[in-house]
């Protein structure tokens, strides 16, 4: 069974540009999740999706970050435009609806010069 | 508010060496537990997991035990390998089910020697 896809795996971009990222969930899983990983610290949640709805962003900063899942199957992040503070791991993970175990693809390393 | 805390690193032992990396949580409710193991290079695998007290969560050798009077997640292993050279989080789900997020330690970076 295939895992979590995410692409591209690294990304390097000049500060105000933009930049998205693509998650592929495991076949069959409901919940998909973004998290923000920074370096030496735990992923942290941006968003969470049932299905096509968002159902909690309340950490995704809104200004500069966006997110859309429009058939409840794969999903975008985008930032726009990204700053220097936005170097990170971004990455993706599934799960069944009313399960609480997650899995996790390989993220994506974005770098901001 | 719910949150991990868990020993800081690196932790450095020489094969065959015992292990034990410490985690406490707080939480509101009955969280479910779990640990995650992040190889260089690799995203966040799975690697034990307990949803009630005095549950406990094995794999690969690995073990850790949800104590609700301490709010504890310990992780122990009886002999390492090489090969278990990785970064560990710690993580609690609130709520249980999909209603709960995971919340994240810091993580414990393992080094482990011939």
């Amino acid at each position: 069974e295939a895992g979590v896809v995410q692409s591209p795996r690294y990304k390097i971009i000049e500060k105000k540009q933009p930049v998205a990222f693509w998650c592929n969930p495991i076949s069959g899983h409901n919940t998909l999740y973004w998290y923000l990983q920074n370096l030496g610290q735990g992923p942290e949640l941006l968003i969470r999706y049932e299905n096509e709805e968002a159902v909690d962003d309340s950490q995704l900063p809104k200004d500069r970050f966006s997110a859309e899942r429009l058939k409840g199957v794969d999903s975008t992040l985008k930032i726009q435009p990204a700053e220097l503070g936005d170097s990170a791991v971004y990455l993706c993970a599934s799960s069944l609806v009313y399960t609480d175990t997650q899995y996790f693809g390989p993220g994506t390393r974005l770098t901001v010069l | 508010g719910n949150s991990v805390t868990q020993m800081e690193g690196p932790v450095t032992l020489s094969e065959e060496a015992f292990l034990t990396i410490n985690c406490t949580y707080t939480a509101t409710g009955y969280p479910s537990l779990f640990w995650y193991v992040q190889y260089p290079g690799e995203g966040l695998q799975l690697l034990l997991k307990a949803t009630k007290a005095d549950d406990k969560g094995s794999n690969k050798g690995f073990e850790a035990t949800y104590r609700k009077e301490t709010t504890s997640f310990h992780l122990e292993k009886g002999s390492v390998q090489v090969s278990d050279s990785a970064v560990y989080f710690c993580a609690l789900s609130p709520r249980g089910g999909s209603q709960g997020n995971l919340i994240f330690g810091k993580g414990t970076k393992l080094s482990v020697k011939p």
